[in-house]
């Protein structure tokens, strides 16, 4: 199976708050990532927390991690029609894994 | 401004005949690897580069060669490209393995 996963799709309201969920597998990752695809376009760092931390937070964006649970989310305040993507998890140890990416839909 | 640069965008080409798909960075980073994305699939790992003349394979590198010859780089070979290795291809690099990764903005090719 793969090493990070994460859910294929999320919709949400315009307004409300966006949580995308990853989980993954070696406990000795370094880093964890979320990365942000708008169509037609490469990957584009959005935040990213070291491992020794539980909680990074950066303007509108939460992100949580349990290192008991291998569990990592990235929560979006007050989600806007410009926040439609697809969103990645990626964990790194000698190089980096990613999930198969999260797609959230705003709806206005 | 820091980026890095694949060409070309697109390409539609045919069975058999050998195409490169070159990528360029200008950050001096030491790390260049290549993903393709598909589908449902996420980015998976074609090949990786640690340092010039350092290459290692990825989790789908068949069919595939790379090179690195300067540190700034990387080329992605298919010397008998198939239909199945239509998809959208991203090259990245960054100073460490671990670090976070610079993205091209993909380069979709099409096999018929």
């Amino acid at each position: 199976g793969e090493d990070v996963e994460q859910s294929l799709f999320l919709s949400v309201r315009e307004g409300d708050s966006s949580v995308i969920n990853c989980t993954y597998t070696d406990s000795s990752s370094t880093y964890l990532y979320w990365y942000k695809q708008e169509p037609g376009a490469g990957l584009q760092l959005l935040t990213y927390i070291f491992s020794n931390m539980d909680m990074k937070q950066d303007q509108r964006l939460t992100v949580l991690l349990n290192k008991k649970d291998k569990h990592l989310s990235l929560r979006i305040a007050d989600t806007q029609t410009g926040d439609s993507a697809i969103y990645f998890c990626a964990e790194s140890r000698d190089d980096m894994r990613f999930g198969a990416g999260t797609r959230l839909t705003v709806k206005p | 401004e820091a980026q890095v640069t694949q060409n070309p965008r697109y390409l539609i080409t045919v069975t058999g005949k050998k195409l490169t798909v070159t990528c360029s960075q200008n950050m001096n980073h030491e790390y260049m690897s290549w993903y393709r994305q598909d589908p449902g699939l996420g980015l998976r790992q074609i090949y990786y580069s640690m340092n010039v003349e350092v290459t290692d394979k990825g989790d789908v590198p068949e069919g595939y060669k790379v090179s690195r010859k300067e540190k700034r780089n990387f080329p992605l070979i298919l010397e008998s490209p198939s239909p199945n290795q239509t998809s959208l291809y991203f090259c990245a690099s960054s100073l460490s393995g671990q670090q976070p990764q610079h993205f091209g903005d993909g380069t979709r090719l099409s096999i018929l």
